[in-house]
């Protein structure tokens, strides 16, 4: 199984600030099989983007995702208020053992 | 729009089952796969399983053989979740979403939490 490990734990920003989240996985994830979901308290996860750098349908473009192998990043250009959340990666290369990390809370400074 | 629509909140003594269902419409059923991922409450997503509606194939996460069964109705767009031998670590936030790439939900139910209580 696939071991994803995200960092920071924490990220605490300030809105238009710039963040960047981390993801790496214990082997070298299949095509870059990887999904960034953001998750706000009491709701779904939301889909961001997958394989690796492609955005989900509505997603704006200060989500960008990029990576390969084993390192995969998150950036967020530009924070704002609604951005505050927590991010998940997960890999979808090795059916049917999908695995997520730990996740990595985006708090306001 | 493509909606996916959870059963609700579930109170289960210890050895017990729960199912849960998932309603979906907005989109043609059968072609896409649906996951159910959990989430223990204050704790990070944790994949279940998944099922393909158009042949009832499955595949169930390891620690869960055994003890998960998941199906779906066509006629009535609906897929299923059952749980035996509950235990306290079964607490949790049970999640259902639509594949469309091979492994990532797009589309996800509102989540329906099963809590677990002697």
């Amino acid at each position: 199984e696939i071991v994803l490990t995200q960092s920071p734990g924490t990220l605490s920003l300030s809105p238009g600030q710039r963040a960047t989240l981390s993801c790496r996985a214990s082997q070298s994830v299949s095509s870059n099989y990887l999904a960034w979901f953001q998750q706000k308290p009491g709701q779904a996860p939301r889909l961001l983007i997958y394989e690796a750098s492609t955005r989900a349908t509505g997603i704006p473009d200060r989500f960008s995702g990029s990576g390969s192998g084993t390192d995969f990043t998150l950036t967020i250009t530009r924070l704002e208020p609604e951005d505050f959340a927590v991010y998940y990666c997960q890999q979808y290369g090795y059916s049917p053992k999908f695995t997520f990390g730990q996740g990595t809370r985006v708090e306001i400074k | 729009q493509v909606q996916l629509v959870q059963s609700g909140a579930e109170v289960k003594k210890p050895g017990a089952s729960v199912r849960v269902s998932c309603k979906a419409s907005g989109y043609t059923f059968s072609p896409y796969f649906i996951h159910w991922v959990r989430q223990a409450p204050g704790q990070g997503l944790e994949w279940v399983g998944w099922i393909n509606p158009s042949s009832g194939g499955t595949d169930y996460a390891q620690k869960f053989q055994g003890r998960i069964s998941m199906t779906t109705d066509t006629s009535i767009n609906t897929a299923y979740m059952e749980l035996k031998r509950l235990t306290s670590d079964d607490t949790a936030f049970y999640f259902c979403a639509r594949d469309i790439y091979g492994g990532v939900g797009d589309y996800w139910g509102q989540g329906t939490l099963v809590t677990v209580s002697s």
